[in-house]
Protein backbone atom coordinates (compact mmCIF):
# COMPACT_ATOMS: atom_id res chain seq x y z
CA UNK A 1 0.00 0.00 0.00
CA UNK A 2 1.44 3.86 -0.38
CA UNK A 3 2.30 5.21 2.48
CA UNK A 4 1.67 8.89 3.65
CA UNK A 5 2.93 11.62 1.40
CA UNK A 6 3.67 14.84 2.49
CA UNK A 7 5.43 17.60 0.16
CA UNK A 8 7.29 19.96 -0.12
CA UNK A 9 9.76 17.79 1.18
CA UNK A 10 11.71 21.05 2.25
CA UNK A 11 10.92 24.85 2.58
CA UNK A 12 13.07 27.78 3.50
CA UNK A 13 11.29 31.08 4.32
CA UNK A 14 11.90 34.31 5.28
CA UNK A 15 10.30 35.34 9.29
CA UNK A 16 6.89 36.77 8.89
CA UNK A 17 6.31 34.91 5.38
CA UNK A 18 3.36 32.74 5.19
CA UNK A 19 3.87 28.19 4.41
CA UNK A 20 1.12 25.69 3.88
CA UNK A 21 2.33 21.58 3.99
CA UNK A 22 0.34 19.32 2.62
CA UNK A 23 -0.25 15.80 3.95
CA UNK A 24 -2.56 12.71 2.01
CA UNK A 25 -2.33 9.78 4.46
CA UNK A 26 -3.06 6.41 3.65
CA UNK A 27 -6.20 5.38 2.06
CA UNK A 28 -9.12 4.20 4.57
CA UNK A 29 -7.41 5.54 7.61
CA UNK A 30 -9.57 7.91 9.75
CA UNK A 31 -7.14 9.50 11.89
CA UNK A 32 -4.83 11.72 11.01
CA UNK A 33 -2.31 13.73 12.95
CA UNK A 34 0.19 16.66 12.54
CA UNK A 35 3.56 16.44 14.56
CA UNK A 36 6.22 19.19 15.30
CA UNK A 37 9.74 18.31 15.32
CA UNK A 38 12.28 20.77 16.88
CA UNK A 39 15.93 19.45 15.91
CA UNK A 40 17.19 17.51 18.38
CA UNK A 41 13.82 16.85 20.54
CA UNK A 42 10.86 14.49 19.93
CA UNK A 43 7.68 15.01 17.63
CA UNK A 44 5.02 17.23 19.55
CA UNK A 45 1.62 17.08 18.66
CA UNK A 46 0.19 19.72 17.16
CA UNK A 47 -3.42 18.67 15.95
CA UNK A 48 -5.47 15.68 15.53
CA UNK A 49 -8.69 15.05 12.95
CA UNK A 50 -11.04 11.99 13.03
CA UNK A 51 -12.23 12.36 9.25
CA UNK A 52 -12.72 15.81 8.95
CA UNK A 53 -13.45 17.11 12.38
CA UNK A 54 -10.82 18.26 14.92
CA UNK A 55 -10.06 15.78 18.30
CA UNK A 56 -7.41 17.78 19.79
CA UNK A 57 -5.90 21.19 18.80
CA UNK A 58 -4.69 22.45 22.41
CA UNK A 59 -1.21 22.77 21.21
CA UNK A 60 -1.57 24.43 18.26
CA UNK A 61 -0.56 27.90 18.56
CA UNK A 62 -3.92 29.21 16.75
CA UNK A 63 -2.98 32.75 16.45
CA UNK A 64 -0.32 31.87 13.34
CA UNK A 65 -1.00 28.03 12.55
CA UNK A 66 -4.43 26.79 11.15
CA UNK A 67 -5.17 22.96 9.68
CA UNK A 68 -7.36 21.88 8.12
CA UNK A 69 -8.98 18.24 6.25
CA UNK A 70 -11.37 19.08 3.89
CA UNK A 71 -13.45 15.34 3.18
CA UNK A 72 -11.84 13.86 5.79
CA UNK A 73 -8.61 12.82 3.71
CA UNK A 74 -6.16 14.77 2.82
CA UNK A 75 -4.66 17.90 4.91
CA UNK A 76 -3.08 20.91 5.16
CA UNK A 77 -1.28 22.93 7.74
CA UNK A 78 -0.41 26.90 7.47
CA UNK A 79 1.84 29.13 8.94
CA UNK A 80 1.29 32.62 8.82
CA UNK A 81 3.29 34.68 9.67
CA UNK A 82 5.78 32.20 10.43
CA UNK A 83 8.52 33.20 13.37
CA UNK A 84 12.65 32.02 13.32
CA UNK A 85 11.42 28.98 16.32
CA UNK A 86 8.83 27.63 13.98
CA UNK A 87 11.92 25.67 12.28
CA UNK A 88 11.34 22.22 12.48
CA UNK A 89 10.00 19.32 10.81
CA UNK A 90 6.90 19.23 10.34
CA UNK A 91 5.47 15.11 10.53
CA UNK A 92 1.96 13.81 9.40
CA UNK A 93 1.14 10.99 10.41
CA UNK A 94 -2.35 8.43 9.82
CA UNK A 95 -3.57 5.29 11.69
CA UNK A 96 -6.83 2.77 11.85
CA UNK A 97 -8.63 2.02 14.90
CA UNK A 98 -6.24 -1.01 15.57
CA UNK A 99 -3.19 -0.18 18.84
CA UNK A 100 -0.33 0.47 16.42
CA UNK A 101 -1.32 1.10 13.45
CA UNK A 102 0.40 4.38 12.61
CA UNK A 103 2.36 5.22 9.97
CA UNK A 104 4.34 8.46 9.86
CA UNK A 105 5.45 10.47 6.41
CA UNK A 106 8.88 11.51 5.16
CA UNK A 107 8.31 15.03 7.09
CA UNK A 108 8.59 18.86 6.01
CA UNK A 109 11.62 20.46 6.98
CA UNK A 110 11.07 24.00 7.68
CA UNK A 111 13.64 26.72 8.06
CA UNK A 112 12.66 29.66 8.72
CA UNK A 113 15.63 32.60 8.45
CA UNK B 1 -0.88 13.97 31.71
CA UNK B 2 1.57 11.26 30.14
CA UNK B 3 5.32 11.99 30.31
CA UNK B 4 7.79 9.95 28.46
CA UNK B 5 11.65 10.37 29.72
CA UNK B 6 14.42 9.29 28.10
CA UNK B 7 17.60 9.85 30.19
CA UNK B 8 20.39 9.17 27.49
CA UNK B 9 20.98 11.76 24.64
CA UNK B 10 23.72 9.87 23.55
CA UNK B 11 24.72 6.17 22.77
CA UNK B 12 27.53 4.06 21.65
CA UNK B 13 27.75 0.83 21.29
CA UNK B 14 30.26 -1.57 19.32
CA UNK B 15 29.50 -3.78 16.23
CA UNK B 16 28.08 -7.24 16.81
CA UNK B 17 27.33 -6.36 20.38
CA UNK B 18 23.61 -5.44 22.41
CA UNK B 19 22.69 -2.45 23.12
CA UNK B 20 19.73 -1.11 26.02
CA UNK B 21 17.90 2.24 25.69
CA UNK B 22 16.32 3.57 28.62
CA UNK B 23 12.90 5.08 28.35
CA UNK B 24 10.49 5.83 31.92
CA UNK B 25 6.82 6.82 31.48
CA UNK B 26 4.56 8.29 33.74
CA UNK B 27 0.39 8.30 33.61
CA UNK B 28 -2.45 7.37 35.58
CA UNK B 29 -4.25 5.26 32.97
CA UNK B 30 -4.49 1.22 33.50
CA UNK B 31 -4.72 0.66 29.73
CA UNK B 32 -1.99 2.10 27.58
CA UNK B 33 0.61 0.87 24.83
CA UNK B 34 4.45 2.07 24.86
CA UNK B 35 6.23 1.93 21.08
CA UNK B 36 9.90 2.27 20.08
CA UNK B 37 10.43 3.78 16.54
CA UNK B 38 13.77 4.40 14.77
CA UNK B 39 14.41 7.99 13.17
CA UNK B 40 17.52 7.89 10.74
CA UNK B 41 19.00 10.99 9.11
CA UNK B 42 16.76 10.92 6.36
CA UNK B 43 13.02 11.64 8.69
CA UNK B 44 11.27 9.20 8.50
CA UNK B 45 9.32 7.55 11.86
CA UNK B 46 9.88 3.62 11.23
CA UNK B 47 8.14 1.35 13.60
CA UNK B 48 10.04 -1.11 15.99
CA UNK B 49 8.25 -2.82 18.45
CA UNK B 50 4.83 -2.36 20.34
CA UNK B 51 4.00 -3.74 24.19
CA UNK B 52 0.58 -3.22 25.39
CA UNK B 53 0.45 -2.71 29.18
CA UNK B 54 -1.64 -6.35 29.68
CA UNK B 55 0.66 -7.91 27.97
CA UNK B 56 2.21 -10.78 30.27
CA UNK B 57 5.53 -11.13 28.31
CA UNK B 58 8.09 -8.78 26.93
CA UNK B 59 7.36 -8.06 23.20
CA UNK B 60 9.80 -9.31 20.32
CA UNK B 61 10.61 -8.48 17.26
CA UNK B 62 13.93 -9.95 15.35
CA UNK B 63 17.10 -8.21 17.28
CA UNK B 64 15.10 -5.54 19.14
CA UNK B 65 13.78 -6.84 21.96
CA UNK B 66 11.00 -4.65 25.23
CA UNK B 67 12.19 -4.69 28.72
CA UNK B 68 8.95 -4.07 30.16
CA UNK B 69 8.76 -3.45 33.90
CA UNK B 70 5.51 -2.12 34.87
CA UNK B 71 5.88 -1.39 38.49
CA UNK B 72 9.06 0.68 37.78
CA UNK B 73 7.18 2.00 34.57
CA UNK B 74 10.24 1.34 32.58
CA UNK B 75 9.97 0.32 28.86
CA UNK B 76 13.62 0.11 28.18
CA UNK B 77 14.42 -1.02 23.86
CA UNK B 78 16.91 -4.23 23.59
CA UNK B 79 18.99 -3.80 20.37
CA UNK B 80 20.99 -7.16 19.77
CA UNK B 81 23.76 -7.45 17.42
CA UNK B 82 23.87 -3.99 16.78
CA UNK B 83 24.66 -3.43 12.88
CA UNK B 84 25.76 -0.22 11.33
CA UNK B 85 22.93 0.44 9.77
CA UNK B 86 21.35 0.74 13.62
CA UNK B 87 23.04 3.97 13.87
CA UNK B 88 20.08 6.66 14.42
CA UNK B 89 17.75 8.78 16.55
CA UNK B 90 15.49 6.17 18.85
CA UNK B 91 12.31 7.55 20.45
CA UNK B 92 10.28 5.63 22.94
CA UNK B 93 6.36 6.80 22.74
CA UNK B 94 3.12 5.80 24.42
CA UNK B 95 -0.54 6.45 23.44
CA UNK B 96 -4.02 6.01 26.03
CA UNK B 97 -5.85 2.82 24.82
CA UNK B 98 -9.27 3.60 26.53
CA UNK B 99 -12.26 3.51 24.19
CA UNK B 100 -12.84 7.25 23.32
CA UNK B 101 -9.48 8.24 24.49
CA UNK B 102 -7.18 10.12 22.37
CA UNK B 103 -5.16 7.95 20.29
CA UNK B 104 -2.37 10.63 20.02
CA UNK B 105 1.36 9.21 20.20
CA UNK B 106 3.17 11.30 23.74
CA UNK B 107 6.74 11.57 22.40
CA UNK B 108 10.10 10.93 24.54
CA UNK B 109 13.33 13.05 24.06
CA UNK B 110 15.14 10.45 21.90
CA UNK B 111 18.50 8.77 22.44
CA UNK B 112 21.10 9.13 19.30
CA UNK B 113 22.67 5.42 18.78
CA UNK B 114 25.88 5.35 17.01
CA UNK B 115 27.42 1.58 16.19
CA UNK B 116 31.52 2.05 15.98
CA UNK B 117 32.96 -0.31 13.24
Amino acid sequence: EAGVAQSPRYKIIEKRQSVAFWCNPISGHATLYWYQQILGQGPKLLIQFQNNGVVDDSQLPKDRFSAERLKGVDSTLKIQPAKLEDSAVYLCASSLEDLYGYTFGSGTRLTVV
Amino acid sequence: AQKITQTQPGMFVQEKEAVTLDCTYDTSDQSYGLFWYKQPSSGEMIFLIYQGSYDEQNATEGRYSLNFQKARKSANLVISASQLGDSAMYFCAMREIPPGSARQLTFGSGTQLTVLP
